[in-house]
């Protein structure tokens, strides 16, 4: 069936490292890939997404590359900073349904 | 314009009872699904609508949940006889609906209701 498998958290960075948060797919279809993310308090928001293969989503400093020869959809930025800390999740919505299949999720807390 | 909008945003029920959590999609907004997260996951696909009509109701746990959208807007989710195990947030989305979207389409999530049952 189709999933989403995301690197596991927590995730400590101190600010201006680099991030990588890894995410790979099994999809029986055409998926398209997405990267939400959640603030403390807040619900989620998509962040970018990819809908075809070699596609690059960026978002606020955030890129993500749809790799179809190793399906994967890693989560990269070049320099976090402190607000960037939330919880990040990685999903595919193939085209023959409507269904979201979400990672479980990586906790990301960036210190100063 | 308003993003979407859950409510309650808490609630908490004694084991037993029947809770109808509510939803309010992004205007103009066809498609509406209901999600359940529990603590560490991601979401987990509930069911959802096309319009007023239910499309897929394929993750609905078992029969004691139901949902609706009547005139296809505003929906809601009921959990009859309430169990702690049904304890979790669940999320409400909507989008343009692939027809309108035309394309790829993006679900916008809402803050989502926070269900505790003692």
């Amino acid at each position: 069936g189709d999933s989403v498998t995301q690197m596991e958290g927590p995730v400590t960075l101190s600010e201006e490292a680099f991030l990588t948060i890894n995410c790979t797919y099994t999809a029986t279809g055409y998926p398209s890939l997405f990267w939400y993310v959640q603030y403390p308090g807040e619900g989620l928001q998509l962040l970018l997404k990819a809908t075809k293969a070699d596609d690059k989503g960026s978002n606020k400093g955030f890129e993500a590359t749809y790799r179809k020869e190793t399906t994967s959809f890693h989560l990269e930025k070049g320099s976090v900073q402190v607000s960037d800390s939330a919880v990040y999740f990685c999903a595919l919505s193939v085209n023959t349904g409507n269904q979201f299949y979400f990672g479980t999720g990586t906790s990301l807390t960036v210190i100063p | 314009g308003a993003g979407v909008s859950q409510s309650p945003r808490y609630k908490v029920t004694k084991r037993g009872q029947d809770v109808a959590l509510r939803c309010d999609p992004i205007s103009g907004h066809v498609s509406l699904y209901w999600y359940r997260q529990a603590l560490g996951q991601g979401p987990e696909f509930l069911t959802y609508f096309n319009y007023e009509a239910q499309q897929d109701k394929s993750g609905l746990p078992n029969d004691r949940f139901s949902a609706e959208r009547p005139e296809g807007s505003i929906s809601t989710l009921t959990i009859q006889r309430t169990e702690q195990r049904d304890s979790a947030m669940y999320r409400c989305a909507s989008s343009l609906g692939r027809r309108l979207a035309g394309g790829t389409d993006t679900q916008y999530f809402g803050p989502g209701t926070r269900l505790t049952v003692l």
